[in-house]
């Protein structure tokens, strides 16, 4: 029972151009949502988050898009550059699985020169 | 700088071995995560402690898994006997609900 699903394993994206990951969610209940950025060979490290009462958070070139009644949240990088070459997760809080974060599969962002 | 570690980074032991890996959480986070990362499934937690205590195990299959923290400085995560299906990277992490920072890691492979 996948409550977190990223439906796209990869995306290729020029630089200086937009790069765009999305996220779906099953679980109403959910309140809080997060992205980790994944570097081969580390940890995953924290990069925006959204509160439900929120549709849009922005950091710099990283904004995240927020659609409760979609069950939909996005992540916009802009412009994109090679360093954003990543895994990107999003993650969800909230209900029942308070303390516990619930992890989509990920997506790996490759940006091209 | 402080930072999450884990111990070891990379383990190859054969099925029925046991496993067990260490993770020191940064100093003063009273809140440490397991959790493991698979092609198939990305990230799935496997347990959670807060002030040391156990507060969620859901995640790990209890037959074989077993996580602890003997002290406030060290968490461990245990498997026996280890699978070939247990391998997988596996990622400590520590902070508050909202804020957690991972550790870099240990690569499991059972053969």
């Amino acid at each position: 029972d996948q409550q977190v699903k990223q439906n796209s394993p990869s995306l290729s994206v020029q630089e200086g151009r937009i790069s765009i990951l999305n996220c779906d969610y099953t679980n109403s209940m959910f309140d809080y949502f997060l992205w980790y950025k994944k570097y081969p060979a580390e940890g995953p490290t924290f990069l925006i988050s959204i509160s439900s009462i929120k549709d849009k958070n922005e950091d710099g070139r990283f904004t995240v898009f927020l659609n409760k009644s979609a069950k939909h949240l996005s992540l916009h990088i802009v412009p994109s550059q090679p360093g954003d070459s990543a895994v990107y997760f999003c993650a969800a809080l909230g209900g029942t699985s308070y303390g516990k974060l619930t992890f989509g599969q990920g997506t790996i962002l490759t940006v091209h020169p | 700088d402080a930072r999450v570690t884990q111990t070891p980074r990379h383990k190859v032991t054969e099925m029925g071995q046991e496993v067990t890996m260490r993770c020191q959480p940064i100093l003063g986070h009273n809140t440490v995560f397991w959790y493991r990362q698979t092609m198939m499934q990305g990230l799935e937690l496997l347990a959670y402690f807060r002030n040391r205590a156990p507060l969620d195990d859901s995640g790990m299959p209890k037959d074989r898994f077993s996580a602890e923290m003997p002290d406030a400085t060290l968490a461990t995560l245990k498997i026996q006997p280890s699978e070939p299906r247990d391998s997988a990277v596996y990622f400590c992490a520590s902070g508050s609900t909202y804020e957690q920072y991972f550790g870099p890691g240990t690569r499991l492979t059972v053969t």
